[in-house]
């Protein structure tokens, strides 16, 4: 229990184009995904918090416009980098809280690395 | 926000050797996870752990809640040990963890 998908697992993609990465929650519900990012060599940081039904919050620092957050339905969160550049590249990974009841804690996704040329 | 402090940043142990890894919180969390992860950057969760202790099979991990800190024990390491363990925690469940910046651990032959 407490499956996390997230796709695609892997991405290259040209400088200027977007790049659209799936969350989604298999096996229980997310009204709250998070979204990651980790530099090589470097811990996760907390990119932004996607709210279903709502607006995302961004953490202090990051473009909102840049990384448009979507989420649709409680077991999806897409995540889209537009206008993409090399500075973009990254792994992104993201992650959802399921209910008390699974004490579990959080789970994550396996991530998608991005690169940008 | 809540700060995370890990030690040691890295680790260098030989085969059979057991470790202590620890985690400092500069504010009480009430959500606190260790995860190990894996060279293709999937994070393994190893332990949900916001107070007590917990043991898993080699694995074992110790919270005292009310001193802002945790320890992950890894009795006798094995090579597929090595790799990056990270701690994480956050106030509440709405709020995205905080991660430590990691300890890397090699385990040699």
């Amino acid at each position: 229990g407490a499956v996390v998908s997230q796709h695609p697992s892997w991405v290259i993609c040209k400088s200027g184009t977007s790049v659209k990465i799936e969350c989604r929650s298999l096996d229980f519900q997310a009204t709250t995904m998070f979204w990651y990012r980790q530099f090589p060599k470097q811990s996760l940081m907390l990119m932004a918090t996607s709210n279903e039904g709502s607006k995302a919050t961004y953490e202090q620092g990051v473009e909102k416009d840049k990384f448009l957050i979507n989420h649709a339905s409680l077991t999806l969160s897409t995540l889209t980098v537009t206008s993409a550049h090399p500075e973009d590249s990254s792994f992104y990974i993201c992650s959802a809280r399921p209910p008390v009841s699974f004490n579990y804690g959080y789970t994550f996704g396996s991530g998608t690395r991005l690169t940008v040329v | 926000g809540i700060q995370v402090e890990q030690s040691p940043p890295d680790l260098i142990l030989q085969e059979g050797a057991n470790s202590t890894l620890r985690c400092n919180f500069s504010d009480s969390v009430n959500n606190l996870q260790w995860f190990h992860q894996n060279p293709w950057g999937q994070l393994i969760n190893l332990f949900y752990i916001p107070s007590g202790t917990k043991q898993n099979g080699r694995l074992s991990a110790t919270t005292v809640a009310t001193e802002r800190y945790s320890l992950l024990y890894i009795s006798s390491s094995q090579t597929t040990d090595s790799g990056v363990y990270f701690c994480a925690g956050s106030r509440g469940g709405a709020d995205g963890l905080t991660f430590g910046k990691g300890t890397h651990l090699i385990i040699q032959p």
